[in-house]
């Protein structure tokens, strides 16, 4: 268990809603960190937080937000839905950022499907 | 260019038997942080070892030792008296400290497409 707790573990929904997936970082980590694992991009990073403001961001579509709250928990928000954003979405956390050995730490994953 | 390229898709080892997983990188920082993680048939995903650029000995963590070879820009795992459970998928990614740049990459893992390991009874 590495501390981090995401929810919903899966999520099946239509072409078109709109979903937000939780995550709670470990005690202590100020981080967190969004990725996308699909099977044809494999693991892409997403967006990271860093005590409530917004770091980081990779290839992330304008459909998607994210943020961070005060008590540190984030939540990825995911909009119009498309068949291709079924994936497994993983938060990650960590201490700090910008340090090269800060290792991330990684929830369970949530697994969304859309029909 | 690829960031981080692994080039075996899949690799068979017998149980108590080591083996070696190929991770090569390219980046043009001198700071910069190397990690492996494991992911299980069961989708999480599991630190296993980190190595950083400036790090003059090679890491280890129990069965698991991070072959770095800097001027050729290797990372490869390697992972001592398998056993069943290591069967699993692993990947190499790679953290840039790009300082000097002031860029806005701080954060984000680069990932490779990882290897799939098979340990056979």
């Amino acid at each position: 268990d590495s501390g981090v707790t995401q929810t919903p573990k899966h999520l099946i929904t239509a072409t078109g809603q709109r979903v937000t997936l939780r995550c709670s970082p470990r005690s202590g980590d100020l981080s967190v960190y969004w990725y996308q694992q699909s099977l044809d991009q494999g693991l892409q990073f997403l967006i990271q937080y860093y005590n409530g403001e917004e770091r980081a961001k990779g290839n992330i579509l304008e459909r998607f937000s994210a943020q961070q709250f005060p008590d540190l928990h984030s939540e990825l928000n995911l909009s119009s839905l498309e068949l291709g954003d079924s994936a497994l979405y993983f938060c990650a956390s960590s201490v700090e950022y910008g340090r090269a050995g800060d290792t991330q730490y990684f929830g369970p994953g949530t697994r969304l499907t859309v029909l | 260019a690829q960031k981080i390229t692994q080039t075996q898709p899949g690799m068979f080892v017998q149980e108590k038997e080591a083996v070696t997983l190929d991770c090569t990188y390219d980046t043009s920082d001198p700071s910069y942080g190397l990690f492996w993680y494991k992911q299980p048939s069961s989708g999480e995903m599991i630190f296993l070892i980190y190595q950083g650029s400036y790090d003059q000995q090679n890491a280890t963590e129990g069965r698991y030792s991070l072959n770095f070879q800097k001027a050729r820009k290797s990372a490869n795992l390697v992972i001592s008296a398998s056993q069943l459970g290591d069967s699993a998928m692993y990947f190499c990614a790679m953290r840039e400290a790009p300082f000097y740049a002031g860029g806005t990459s701080y954060g984000k893992l680069t990932f490779g497409q990882g290897t799939i390991l098979t340990v056979h009874p």
